[in-house]
């Protein structure tokens, strides 16, 4: 079945940037979330990208989607202490002409140090 | 507030008890979910339903029991649990269009952290 694998960790001072790694096994997404979870709440989808394009901006996030190695990360620039959370990769599964359901990594822990 | 509630927000329970989960969405969807999401693991998926018809059910043990009377409500009915049962239980919405080009957000609830003693 589909895998997605993350780095559990990441910490970075405030003002730097913030760099979440992913990568995923099934070549038939259509499209890539990135959500987000803050303690003691649900996850909220932050961005997604289609699978036809390797790169979206929005504002201080930065998509980039490798199709060939399957890769995907998620730049945060100028990273605050309120983007301190969880961030899930979630491929779209796609069946009988549906989007299907996401599969989602372990997520990766942003600790962002005053 | 993403327009899907769960209740309650925290359950303890006995290995012999009998208890639901109750998520409603406000929002329109026509599909909803049910996922685990336990320690220093990846979000399984458990359920999913589309249309009030369950389309996907990942192997999941027989004491956990979904019902979705509606397009807008979903229950998860719990059973004679195992303490490996604990985790928090998300639901989620979606508007599921892949014909129609609609990008297929999934909005969650606040979860339901479940401990089973």
């Amino acid at each position: 079945g589909e895998d997605v694998e993350q780095s559990l960790f990441l910490s970075v001072r405030e003002g730097d940037s913030s760099v979440i790694n992913c990568t995923y096994t099934d070549s038939s997404s259509t499209y890539l979330y990135w959500y987000k979870q803050e303690p003691g709440a649900g996850l909220q989808l932050l961005t997604y990208i289609f699978s036809n394009m390797d790169m979206k901006q929005d504002q201080r996030l930065t998509v980039l989607l490798n199709k060939k190695d399957k890769h995907l990360s998620l730049r945060i620039a100028d990273t605050q202490t309120g983007d301190s959370a969880i961030y899930f990769c979630a491929p779209s599964m796609n069946y009988g002409g549906s989007q299907g359901n996401l599969i989602f990594g372990k997520g990766t822990k942003l600790s962002v140090k005053p | 507030e993403t327009g899907v509630t769960q209740t309650p927000r925290h359950l303890v329970m006995g290995m012999t008890n009998k208890k639901s989960l109750k998520c409603e969405q406000h929002l329109g969807h026509n599909a909803m979910y049910w996922y685990k999401q336990s320690a220093k693991k990846p979000l399984e998926l458990m359920f999913v339903y589309n249309f009030k018809e369950q389309t996907e059910n990942n192997s999941v043990p027989s004491r956990f029991s979904p019902e979705c009377p509606n397009s807008s409500h979903l229950f998860l009915h719990l059973h004679t649990l195992q303490p490996e049962d604990s985790a928090l239980y998300l639901c989620a919405s979606s508007q599921d269009g892949f014909w129609t080009g609609v990008v297929n957000e999934q909005f969650f609830g606040p979860g339901t952290r479940l401990t089973v003693l």
